[in-house]
């Protein structure tokens, strides 16, 4: 089975932009959540995806949105970009329900100029 | 709030040696404890994961030690290779959004040498 897959890799863009990252769960996978990653913060939880409607929203502000399609990808969308927003956007897939396995995509470096 | 605590930010250890890493949490609603390695360029892979119904977990060198009462669990890696080098996180979820959400630690990372 492919992985998860993201694209681009990497993206580079200038403040006010806005930018979308695109992702492409294992195949079965209806569960898509994306993460974004700084040195500073780490690990945080953006949204959540499953049947294409987001069940779950992390603590970021509104320039951050996300979508599912009905083929079960997900694209995640950045307005007015800020220098703050250059971090590693990560991508996981999952098969909704209890002890599911994660399984995290090779992530999007994004950077804000 | 961070809402899982992870220590330490780095370690080094011999080969053969055993590293530990400790995580502690506030949320008393989470449920379901996993540990990722990631390497430099990939994204996090789940080694281990384990619910607070008991008290250690082990597979292969990987051991997850719980303590529901401290509401602390730490990540145990016997016999540690030089392969084993890499950045670990915790992380933590809750029932009702079928444990995709996830709680991270700021990670640790790890260096064994050789």
């Amino acid at each position: 089975k492919a992985g998860v897959t993201q694209t681009p890799r990497y993206l580079i863009k200038t403040r006010g932009q806005q930018v979308t990252l695109s992702c492409s769960p294992i195949s079965g996978h209806r569960s898509v959540s994306w993460y974004q990653q700084t040195p500073g913060q780490g690990l945080q939880f953006l949204f959540e995806y499953f049947s294409e409607t987001q069940r779950n929203k992390g603590n970021f502000p509104g320039r951050f949105s996300g979508r599912q399609f009905s083929n079960s990808r997900s694209e995640m969308n950045v307005s007015t970009l800020e220098l703050g927003d250059s971090a590693l956007y990560l991508c996981a897939s999952s098969l909704f329900g209890q002890d599911n396995e994660q399984f995290f995509g090779p992530g999007t470096r994004l950077t804000v100029l | 709030q961070q809402q899982v605590k992870q220590s330490p930010q780095s370690l080094i250890v011999q080969k053969g040696g055993i590293s530990i890493i400790n995580c502690a949490y506030e949320n008393t609603a989470f449920d379901y404890f996993p540990w990722y390695q990631q390497f430099p360029g990939k994204g996090p892979a789940l080694l281990i994961a384990i619910r607070p119904d008991v008290s250690e977990k082990k597979e292969g060198r990987f051991t997850i030690s719980f303590n529901k009462s401290a509401k602390q669990f730490s990540l145990h890696i016997m016999d540690s290779q030089p392969g084993d080098s890499a950045t670990y996180f915790c992380a933590a979820s809750k029932p009702g959004s079928g444990y995709s959400t996830l709680t991270f630690g700021k990670g640790t990372m790890l260096l064994v040498s050789p």
